[in-house]
């Protein structure tokens, strides 16, 4: 098992380009979930995804954020057009149930 | 809605003395409860998590954690910290009665364990 799988680990971007997080959670969980993670506000949830299908998007911050689950194995979150205050650590994190949440390594976002 | 309380922002202790990270919450119904812990530079790594029956549950590396539903607690102990115990440690919480299937985490609390 090789965990949740989040690419690229680190992203430096200049201000105004279009930025693309990729997320592949374990096989066969059924729940997809996106947090941010920033000094001044902890961990947020953004988005999460029930079998494919976004159940609650409140917590993306403006229409710059966008996310989409095409499928069971892969899921994006993309910023555009990306602000330095859009710089955090971006997971991704799978559940198969109530009982158990895996985690990703993070992509570490800096906009100048 | 959730919350979770994590009320100190550091806490530092001895190597070889108990260690206590604090948390509380707020959910709607009954709670389940998780500990995770990241390193510098890592995603959140799982302890331990409470869902029903004993309130005294036992987690990874030695770690515990007590839940108290009069008090809505769920405090992480060790009896004997590490160097390296020492990490972020965040609670978070979901509710066990609705639907929503997304955690909610505490504001994560910085251990130090002094050698």
């Amino acid at each position: 098992d090789a965990g949740v799988i989040q690419s690229p680990r680190h992203e430096v971007t200049e201000m105004g380009q279009e930025v693309t997080l990729r997320c592949k959670p374990i096989s066969g969980h059924n729940s997809l979930f996106w947090y941010r993670q920033t000094m001044m506000r902890g961990l947020e949830l953004l988005i999460y995804f029930n079998n494919n299908v976004p159940i609650d998007d409140s917590g993306m911050p403006e229409d710059r954020f966008s996310a989409k689950m095409p499928n069971a194995s892969f899921s994006t979150l993309k910023i555009q057009p990306s602000e330095p205050r859009d710089s955090a650590v971006y997971f991704c994190a799978s559940s198969q149930s109530r009982y158990g949440y895996t985690f990703g390594s993070g992509t570490r976002l800096t906009v100048v | 809605a959730q919350s979770v309380a994590q009320p100190e922002d550091q806490v530092n202790v001895a190597e070889g003395n108990p260690l206590t990270v604090k948390c509380t919450y707020s959910v709607s119904g009954n709670p389940y409860l998780f500990w995770y812990v990241q390193y510098p530079n890592r995603g959140l790594q799982f302890l331990l998590k409470y869902i029903t029956g004993d309130n005294l549950v036992k987690g990874s590396y030695g770690f515990e954690a007590e839940f108290n539903k009069s008090q809505t607690s769920f405090h992480l102990k060790k009896p004997s910290a590490l160097v390296s115990d020492s990490a972020l440690y965040f609670c978070a919480v979901r509710s066990m009665d609705t639907g929503r299937r997304a955690l909610t985490f505490g504001s994560g609390t910085r251990l130090q364990v002094q050698p």
